[in-house]
């Protein structure tokens, strides 16, 4: 496989539900991020990750809680989400994250109830 | 802070017409520059980008940019459409040196006549 890589691509999930979105990059990049796409908005950047360490938290509530236990895998544990959370979860990885092309996975699309 | 604004939030052309995307942006020192088309449900592919040199930037699927540092513009331009460039398209400055991320604009949506 190449490229960077999201599961699952949907998810459904109630408010009390607890489930995570997983990333993974074969490109060989230390840099991964979390964005957030809702209808209507732009893109918004959640979290960075530069060699596994965070250097990035845009004000993002604590129900949202990303993971990254290595350079190649991202991921994002949900816990009791809110309807308006619903949206577009996008992956990215780039080397280093000073003046890096950043390459995107697909998305998880997540709808909550 | 960086930011960016394309001004067109959705585009019809006609298959075969030409196709101008507009974007502007506001950065203290020269930017790097992008291009990302998104296909319904599908992530963002990178189509060109800018960091120095030839202001006029090709890419992929027959996309050119040109970088023009007086109007802050970076536009995205196709000589011919084909209905399977519909899709979203969006701008981008960033990161920098000091810590800037990349800012991503709204998007533009192109839709194709057939």
């Amino acid at each position: 496989e190449t490229g960077v890589t999201q599961t699952p691509r949907h998810l459904v999930m109630g408010m009390t539900n607890k489930k995570s979105l997983k990333c993974e990059q074969h490109l060989g990049h230390n840099a991964m991020y979390w964005y957030k796409q809702s209808a209507k908005k732009p893109l918004e950047l959640m979290f960075v990750y530069n060699f596994k360490e965070q250097t990035e938290n845009n004000s993002v509530p604590s129900r949202f809680s990303p993971e990254c236990p290595n350079s190649s895998h991202l991921f994002l544990h949900l816990h009791t989400l809110q309807p308006e959370d619903s949206a577009l979860y996008l992956c990215a990885s780039s080397q280093g994250t000073s003046q890096g092309t950043q390459y995107f996975g697909p998305g998880t699309r997540l709808l909550v109830l | 802070a960086q930011s960016v604004t394309q001004p067109d939030i959705h585009i019809t052309v006609s298959e075969g017409a030409s196709l101008e995307l507009r974007c502007n942006y506001s950065y203290g020192a020269t930017p790097y520059l992008f291009w990302y088309v998104q296909s319904p449900g599908q992530g963002l592919q990178l189509l060109l980008k800018y960091f120095s040199g030839d202001t006029l930037v090709q890419g992929i699927k027959g996309f050119e940019a040109e970088f023009k540092r007086s109007q802050s513009s970076f536009n995205l331009r196709k000589p011919s459409v084909h209905w399977s460039d519909a899709a979203e398209y969006f701008c981008a400055v960033g990161p920098d040196n000091y810590g800037q991320n990349f800012v991503f604009g709204p998007g533009t949506r192109l839709s194709v006549l057939p």
